[in-house]
Order: C-alpha cells, then structure tokens, then sequence
C-alpha cells in the first residue's frame, strides 16, 4: 500500500485566493482526519471523517475552512479566501478501523503570502 | 488544563542513554495510548501503543501507562543520534473518540 497520500506538497498563494488541498486515505481505513500543524500551536485537529461521514468540524477555525469526503478514497479540505494566518502544514491522516492506529500523509506546505 | 500535556523539552541525553519521555492527560475515561515520532520537516510516524496498564516493550522502546495516575511514559534505551526527534503523545478521548495530541517532546541525542 502506498500509504496516505496528500497533494500538493508545496502550495504557496497570495492572500484572498482559494487553496485547495487533497488526501486519498489507505484503503480499508474508513476514517480520515485533517490536522494543521504550526510552531505555536502544534498539531491541530480540524475535521475527521467516518465512513464518508463528517463527524466532528469543531476544529475548523471559521467559515472560510470546508472539508468535503464524497467517497471513501478521497477528501478535500478548502480554504476560501485564504490568509496570511493559514500559512503551515497540513496532514491528512486515515486510522485502522481494528487496531485504531493512525497513519499520516506526507503533508502540504501551504504559504499564504 | 490541556487535554494532553509534554514538556515541550529539549530533553538532551547523551548516545547510548536511556532517554525518558512523559505525558500525562486529563479524560480518565481515555483508554488508547501512542507515541508518534516526527522528525523535522516529516509528518508524525506512529512508533507504540498501548492500552493496558503496565509496560509494553519493542525493541529498544518502552511504553508505560499508569491510568490511576494518568500518566503513560515512552523509555528508549541505547539512544541513538538517529533517535533525535519530536515525540508526540496521542490520547483517545473517552468522551469524544478523538485522538488529542500533546505539543511534542524534543529529544536531542548527542554522540
């Protein structure tokens, strides 16, 4: 298995465009959580997903943040309109349904300039 | 009080040590444990869990859990340079089912 996958790995925008950012989860793993990563405020859990399902969006910061799962190998998290304050590292993970352990992607490396 | 909390360190011990790494959380009913290790500029990799008290071994790692206490440990023996990361305590919340991370422990393993 190729693991999570995220894309891009690098985006850098201009403040006030739209961000789009992507995860195909491992297979199998019918849970998917997006985290945001910075120095100060270390490793943030925004939304997760079960079974296509958004269970928990109480860790998005605002409105501007939307996260869709249409189908069970695929998920996005949008930002619009995007801010300097965005800018750092995002993960998508997917969680083993038996053993409750969970695998991250590689990460996107969002700057909002 | 944090859900999960870590001395954000840096915890320095010289190579061939046993480097010690604390978290204690506050969900009493939390009843999965892990450590992921990242290192600069890499997403989280997941190293041990555990869910009973007591320890659990693997390899030159060890995790504790005390749930009386609240506490679970991560021990690596025989540090390696190669060993020196952020370590990250993950909490399953008996109240939401999410999993709570602390802020990190950086480990610096000189040689």
């Amino acid at each position: 298995d190729a693991g999570v996958i995220q894309s891009p790995r690098h985006e850098v925008t201009e403040m006030g465009q739209e961000v789009t950012l992507r995860c195909k989860p491992i297979s199998g793993h019918n849970s998917l959580f997006w985290y945001r990563q910075t120095m100060m405020r270390g490793l943030e859990l925004l939304i997760y997903f079960n079974n296509n399902v958004p269970i928990d969006d109480s860790g998005m910061p605002e409105d501007r943040f939307s996260a869709k799962m249409p189908n069970a190998s695929f998920s996005t998290l949008k930002i619009q309109p995007s801010e300097p304050r965005d800018s750092a590292v995002y993960f998508c993970a997917s969680i083993n349904p038996l053993t409750y352990e969970q695998y991250f992607g590689p990460g996107t490396r969002l700057t909002v300039t | 009080q944090k859900e999960v909390e870590q001395n954000s360190g840096p915890l320095s011990v010289p190579e061939g040590a046993i480097a010690s790494l604390n978290c204690t959380y506050s969900d009493r009913g939390s009843q999965s444990f892990f450590w992921y290790r990242q290192y600069s500029g890499k997403s989280p990799e997941l190293i041990m869990f555990i869910y009973s008290n007591g320890d659990k071994e693997d390899g030159r790692f060890t995790a504790q859990l005390n749930k009386a206490s609240q506490y679970v440990s991560l021990l690596i023996r025989d540090s390696q340079p190669s060993d020196s990361a952020t370590y990250l305590c993950a909490v399953i919340s008996g109240n939401t089912g999410k999993l709570i991370f602390g802020q990190g422990t950086t480990l610096q393993v000189k040689p």
